[in-house]
């Protein structure tokens, strides 16, 4: 079993609608969680850490739970510019990250 | 300010042939990553190190791989010999001490990868 999985997709969903991702993780030591943003053949981006229940930025909002080890992410009133792949990550140790395989979202007009 | 610097951007090499890989992480930053993406395997880690330390390189796929940290703005990954399997983006990335950002542990930069093509 990988340490961090994720759907693949892809997600195809019409501009304006809430899409949400969920992501598990095996590692119950795990201490952080992020949420990373990866467009087509560029780098991976940080798009929202999570440190503690969860953490809102506009349209996004990423939720933790501990007790079934997994982390979510939605996306609210979802933009063309939205599309890209969303990475998960969890890092339970000096400052290792592992990642899992990443969501494709494409949102269509 | 510039971010983490990686060269070359792509490389197409022939089977058995060394490929080096190079990156300059960002200024201040004491931890450096090479990670390699696939479409199969995603994003995996490969390497890290902590103030030009390697810590951990249990990603590090077989003796063909070799990484090393000169000093704190300068890093390289070699595969020698290369074979087509090796075929993936390889990115590297810095970050923060713990404790510099918001949380215990710290956002990863990114560079822009190499595009590496083994024939």
């Amino acid at each position: 079993r990988k340490e961090v999985e994720q759907d693949p997709g892809p997600f195809n969903v019409p501009e304006g609608a809430t899409v949400a991702f969920n992501c598990t993780y095996s590692n119950s030591a795990s201490q952080s969680f992020f949420w990373y943003r990866q467009d087509c053949r560029k780098e991976p981006k940080l798009l929202m850490s999570v440190y503690s229940s969860g953490n809102e930025d506009g349209r996004f909002t990423a939720q933790l739970n501990r007790a079934s080890q997994y982390i979510s992410l939605l996306i609210r009133d979802s933009k063309l510019s939205d599309s890209a792949t969303y990475l998960c990550a969890s890092s339970g140790g000096y400052q290792k990250v592992t990642f899992g395989i990443g969501t494709k979202l494409q949102v269509i007009p | 300010d510039a971010g983490v610097i990686q060269s070359p951007r792509h490389e197409v090499t022939e089977m058995g042939q060394e490929v080096t890989l190079r990156c300059k992480p960002i200024s201040g930053h004491n931890s450096l990553f090479w990670y390699r993406q696939t479409m199969m395997r995603g994003l995996e880690l490969l390497i890290y190190f902590n103030n030009n330390v390697p810590i951990d390189d249990s990603g590090m796929p077989e003796d063909r791989f070799s990484a090393k940290m000169p000093n704190a703005s300068f890093s390289t990954l070699k595969i020698q010999p290369s074979e087509p399997r090796d075929s993936a983006v390889y990115f590297c990335a810095s970050s923060e001490p713990p404790g510099a950002g918001k949380g215990p542990y710290n956002e990863q930069f990114f560079g822009p990868g190499t595009r590496l093509t083994v024939l």
